[in-house]
C-alpha cells in the first residue's frame, strides 16, 4: 500500500490571508501527481495533474509545485476566499500499478470573514 | 454534455440484500474507476477499468462485483450487503489511465 499524507489535516484562514499545505508521497516509481479541489455536498473536481520534477502549475490564485525527488508537492492559494472553502485532495500515480491513483485524506480549509 | 452520471443518488439496504449502482460517462473515456469514500479514510478504489471489456481489483475490492457493460457504462454490484459497506460511492472516469479523472456526483448508501 502506497502512503500518500496531507497536512495540516485542517485549516482555519482569514479571508485575504494566503496559504498553502502539503502532500507526501514515495519518490521511488513516480508517474503523476494529481490535485483535487472537493467541495461539500460535490464531487471532486481536478486541479492539476503534474508529471516533471520542477513542475509549476497555476490557476487563478491557486499554485501548485512538485518535487519529486524528495516526495512532496506542495499547494498554494493566494488572498484566500470564503469560495476558496473546501476539501483539497492529492494522488499519486506510480509507474508500477497503472491506473491506481492513491489519495491523501486531504487538507480541509475554511476561510472566513 | 453531462459528464459522469450515476443512479440512484441515495439508497436504503438491508443486510443480505443486493444491489446494482450504475455509471455512465459521455467524454468517450477509455478508463473508469468506483471508489468508497467513508469519514477519515478519503477516497479509497475499489475496482477499476482500465479500457473497455477490462476490470481489475482496487484497493478494497471484497463484497463487490463490476461490469464494463460497454464504453460508456460501469456499474458496481453489491451481492449481499454489509453495514459495513455503508459509504458513499464515486465513479470516476478519464481519457487514460494517467489523465485527470471526472467525478460522478456519488452515491450515498446506508446498509441497515
Amino acid at each position: 500500500i502506497l502512503n500518500v499524507e496531507q497536512s495540516p489535516q485542517s485549516l482555519h484562514v482569514q479571508e485575504g490571508d494566503s496559504t498553502n499545505f502539503t502532500c507526501s508521497f514515495p519518490s521511488s516509481n513516480f508517474y503523476a501527481l494529481h490535485w483535487y479541489r472537493w467541495e461539500t455536498a460535490k464531487s471532486p473536481e481536478a486541479l492539476f495533474v503534474m508529471t516533471l520534477n520542477g513542475d509549476e502549475k497555476k490557476k487563478g490564485r491557486i499554485s501548485a509545485t512538485l518535487n519529486t525527488k524528495e516526495g512532496y508537492s506542495y499547494l498554494y492559494i493566494k488572498g484566500s476566499q470564503p469560495e476558496d472553502s473546501a476539501t483539497y485532495l492529492c494522488a499519486f500515480l506510480n509507474t508500477g500499478t497503472a491506473s491506481k491513483l492513491t489519495f491523501g485524506t486531504g487538507t480541509r480549509l475554511q476561510v472566513t470573514l | 454534455n453531462a459528464g459522469v452520471t450515476q443512479t440512484p443518488k441515495f439508497q436504503v439496504l438491508k443486510t443480505g440484500q443486493s444491489m446494482t449502482l450504475q455509471c455512465a460517462q459521455d467524454m468517450n473515456h477509455n478508463s473508469m474507476y468506483w471508489y468508497r469514500q467513508d469519514p477519515g479514510m478519503g477516497l479509497r478504489l475499489i475496482y477499476y477499468s482500465a479500457s473497455e471489456g477490462t476490470t481489475d481489483k482496487g484497493e478494497v475490492p471484497n463484497g463487490y462485483n463490476v461490469s464494463r457493460l460497454n464504453k460508456r457504462e460501469f456499474s458496481l454490484r453489491l451481492e449481499s450487503a454489509a453495514p459495513s459497506q455503508t459509504s458513499v460511492y464515486f465513479c470516476a472516469s478519464s481519457e487514460s489511465w494517467t489523465g485527470k479523472q471526472f467525478f460522478g456526483p456519488g452515491t450515498r448508501l446506508t446498509v441497515l
